[in-house]
């Protein structure tokens, strides 16, 4: 079953923070966060993996929460080329089949 | 470039004909994968093999997809008889089957059904 994003759209202004959250109906072993900028192939951001909590790189963090079978991509002081489609993408089973969520589609402006 | 590559990157044909595309994964690579992903939804898994071997084949697709991965090198997708909803981006991805790895995509090959 697919995983659900939220919020599916947000419009900020440059150097504003972002929260995007994927929650799943069922258990995960992983979670995959993707870029994707219109009419491009989706570009990796980070993994998490069951029994890791967050990871980040600059001003890119993502959390992990097992229980709750979620995880969450925080965004900080966003820049321009923060501006595309975020999807996640789940593995339930270890076995590193994706199931994407629906996006959410992030806008900065100056 | 050792990224993901795929041909053609653009495919216009007419309904009920046959079309093939192509993914050149990472070479080290030993997973494949192939999504479909239509305008304002996240890419939907189609198949995807380890080495030669197609593990799993989404019910979503019907008996005209069919795919191949020969040499467990680069992998075809073929279409046959071809209908308008097909059209898509088909995306190809492939990852080091390690338990902890992601997948990286390739640039997609969009299709048009007319």
């Amino acid at each position: 079953q697919q995983p659900v994003q939220s919020p599916q759209a947000v419009i900020l202004r440059e150097g504003e923070d972002a929260v995007i959250n994927c929650s799943s109906s069922k258990a995960l072993y992983s979670v995959h966060w993707y870029r994707q900028k219109h009419g491009e192939a989706p570009v990796f951001l980070m993994i998490l993996l069951k029994g890791g909590e967050q990871k980040g790189h600059d001003k890119i963090s993502a959390s992990f929460n097992e229980k709750k079978q979620q995880s969450s991509l925080y965004l900080t002081a966003s820049q321009l080329s923060y501006s595309g489609t975020y999807f996640c993408g789940t593995d339930n089973f270890g076995n590193e089949k994706l199931t994407f969520g629906t996006g959410t589609r992030l806008t900065i402006i100056p | 470039d050792t990224g993901v590559s795929q041909d053609p990157r653009h495919k216009i044909t007419k309904r009920g004909q046959n079309v093939t595309f192509r993914c050149d994964p990472i070479s080290e690579h030993n997973r494949l994968y192939w999504y479909r992903q239509t305008l304002g939804q996240g890419p939907e898994f189609l198949t995807y093999f380890q080495n030669e071997a197609q593990l799993e084949k989404s019910r979503l697709l019907s008996d005209r997809f069919s795919a191949e991965r020969p040499k467990g090198s680069f992998s075809t997708l073929e279409i046959q008889r071809t209908e308008q909803g097909d059209s898509a981006m088909y995306l190809c991805a492939s990852s080091l089957a390690a338990g902890k790895e992601t997948q990286y995509f390739g640039p997609g090959t969009r299709l048009l059904v007319l």
